[in-house]
Parts: C-alpha cells; structure tokens; sequence
C-alpha cells in the first residue's frame, strides 16, 4: 500500500522559510501519479498548494506562485514544500497526498505549522 | 477559481437515519466532484470520486449524485462512527478547490 508521511518543524517564525518533506513508502513517485500539498487551516478550510507530477512538472496554486516551490529527491523516494515569506496567516496543517485523476486518494497523517515569533 | 458552497454547516441525525450532504459549484462541473470523510484528528478520506463512483473499501451505505452544478452525499443509514466533517472537492480546472465542509453530529 502507497503511504506517505510528513515531516518538518513545527514553528517557523515570520518572513522565514517552511521546509516540508513527504516521504512516500510502497511505490515510486517517478513511477505515475501527481503528488500534492494541501493545507488545512485552523477553522477548517482546505487549499490546494500544489504538485509535483512524476513526470517532474510542477503546477501551483497561483494564489501561492511567487512563494511556493515544489522538488523532490527521487533516491530518497521523497517530495518537498518550500514557502517563502511566511506570515502568521500561513499557519495549518500541511498535508502531502496523491493525486489520481483529479481526486486525492490517499493522505499523510499531517503535520502542524505554526508560524510565530 | 470554482467556488464549492457546501449547506448547511452541521447536520444532526439519529442512528439509522439517511442524511444527505448537499455541494454546489459555481459553474458547471459535469461530475468532477469528490467527496471526503474527515474523523476529529484524522486526514481526509476519499469517499466517492467523480460524483458517484465508489471507492474500495468504504461501506456500501455511502453514495453519491449529480451533475453539473448540485451535488449530494448521501449516507444510507448513519452509525456512530460516521460523525465527521465531510468535504466536496472539484477537479474541472485548476487551481483545484474545496467546499467548506458539513459536520455531521449524531443525536
């Protein structure tokens, strides 16, 4: 089975970088598939980020395109979210996940973000 | 961008009761709509894609319906572990986007 995890620090303080690596266990993210970030911010609200397609395309969320960068290390099997310029309104659960056709179909567990001073 | 209104914002029903989950898209979408199941503390779970095709291993009381631009989740006869938040999400165009979610309560 495709599982994927999330790891990164918890606090990043303003105007900083978010560094965020997913690793993906059970297939090759060179091998089909998009793979995705997404974020849930406190409150609920869910926003796309971005991909990394296995082709090694990227496409983002043009509310984020200036700040956002989407790589991967495909030894490591892994993918990463780099955001610039962080605010306290970046602050939320980031999660990595697979695309398959338009759908999302399997999740990280997720991992918090605070984005404080 | 698509805006998905997802209505109303919580749902409360007794065990055993059909519920039914209602999104609406901002344009026509034809059937590229997706539907998640969200547990407290738990990542989305894909339920239904594209409207109304099942997903392996969710239970057979989850279906989904429509086209264009009204949407519904329905679940056939709610149990205990199905109160949750639940999430539409649209794959017509990009940026992809999602609905605010309903959270189910169970009375």
């Amino acid at each position: 089975d495709v599982q994927l995890q999330e790891s990164g620090p918890d606090l990043v303080k303003p105007s900083q970088s978010l560094s965020l690596t997913c690793t993906v266990t059970g297939y090759s993210i060179t091998s089909g598939y998009s793979w995705h970030w997404i974020r849930q911010f406190p409150g609920n609200k869910l926003e796309w980020m971005g991909y990394i397609h296995y082709s090694g395309s990227t496409n983002y969320n043009p509310s984020l395109k200036s700040r956002i960068s989407i790589t991967r290390d495909t030894s490591k099997n892994q993918f990463f979210l780099q955001l610039n310029s962080v605010t306290t309104e970046d602050t939320a659960t980031y999660y990595c996940a697979s695309g398959n056709y338009g759908y999302f179909d399997v999740w990280g567990a997720g991992t918090t973000v605070t984005v404080s001073s | 961008d698509i805006l998905l209104t997802q209505s109303p914002a919580i749902l409360s029903v007794s065990p055993g009761e059909r519920v039914s989950f209602s999104c609406r898209a901002s344009q026509s979408i034809g059937t590229s709509i997706h539907w998640y199941q969200q547990r407290t503390n738990g990542s989305p779970r894909l339920l239904i894609k594209y409207a109304s095709e099942s997903i392996s291993g969710i239970p057979s009381r989850f279906s989904g319906s429509g086209s264009g631009t009204d949407f519904t989740l329905s679940i056939n006869s709610v149990e205990s572990e199905d109160i949750a938040d639940y999430y539409c999400q649209q794959s017509n165009s990009w940026p992809r986007t999602f609905g605010g979610g309903t959270k189910l309560e169970i009375k």
